[in-house]
């Protein structure tokens, strides 16, 4: 599976809204939600904050939202904090060859 | 407590092998898929390896396949990975991850450094 194509970096000012796509072919969206995103900051491990295209995981507040259409999926941040200055990941499961990728990565800058 | 603790990390040359392993604990073990994903120093992730419940099925991202084996044991609550032959672009942080659902890795171990250097 080819990495899923992600805008290398976005920013905005604290309050703003952010939103970070993830695009792919059809083979790796489909018609299934197996579409996640992961918060990465520096020198830690990946944090799950969205399964299946836009489930929240727990604890994730709901400023942090997903959806998808078509062959692109995206993850939007609401009330942009300092705190979620960070690398974002996309990642999604292709059904026919049971294999999975995650996106290119986004790194998120709060003004 | 959920908790993934990897081990095995390490300096090894190139063509060399190493073993990690990776210790679960605070859930329980056997429903959870498994999965293997290594980032690059400066670089994005990359899902290497995965393994079903019982070892069922197995699959290998093509940069290590035929090189890597993954492989579990529920009794012990672990997952390993054999690699070989490793190669420089194998350098890397490997992490341990649970699968909860379908690439929906909710824990995350610390990761664990390996260095493919001469």
């Amino acid at each position: 599976q080819s990495a899923l194509t992600q805008p290398r970096s976005v920013s905005g000012s604290p309050g703003q809204s952010v939103t970070i796509s993830c695009t792919g072919t059809s083979r790796d969206f489909g018609n299934y939600n197996y579409v996640s995103w992961y918060q990465q900051h520096p020198g830690k491990a990946p944090k799950l904050i969205i399964n299946d295209v836009s489930k929240r995981s727990s604890g994730v507040l709901d400023r942090f939202s997903g959806s998808k259409s078509g062959n692109t999926a995206s993850l939007t941040i609401s009330g942009l904090q300092a705190e979620d200055e960070a690398d974002y990941y996309c990642c999604s499961y292709e059904v026919t060859s049971t294999s999975y990728g995650f996106g290119t990565g986004t790194k998120v800058t709060v003004l | 407590e959920v908790q993934l603790v990897e081990s095995g990390g390490d300096l090894v040359q190139p063509g060399g092998s190493l073993r990690l392993s990776c210790a679960a604990s605070g859930f329980t073990f056997s429903p959870y898929t498994m999965h293997w994903i290594r980032q690059a120093p400066g670089k994005g992730l990359e899902g290497i390896a995965y393994i079903s419940t019982t070892g069922s099925t197995i699959w290998y991202a093509d940069s290590v396949k035929g090189r890597f084996t993954i492989s579990r044991d529920n009794g012990k609550n672990s997952v390993y990975l054999q690699m070989n032959s490793l190669r420089d672009e194998d350098t890397a942080v490997y992490y341990c991850t649970r699968d909860k659902s379908t690439v929906a890795f909710d824990y995350w171990g610390q990761g664990t450094l390996v260095t493919v250097s001469s």
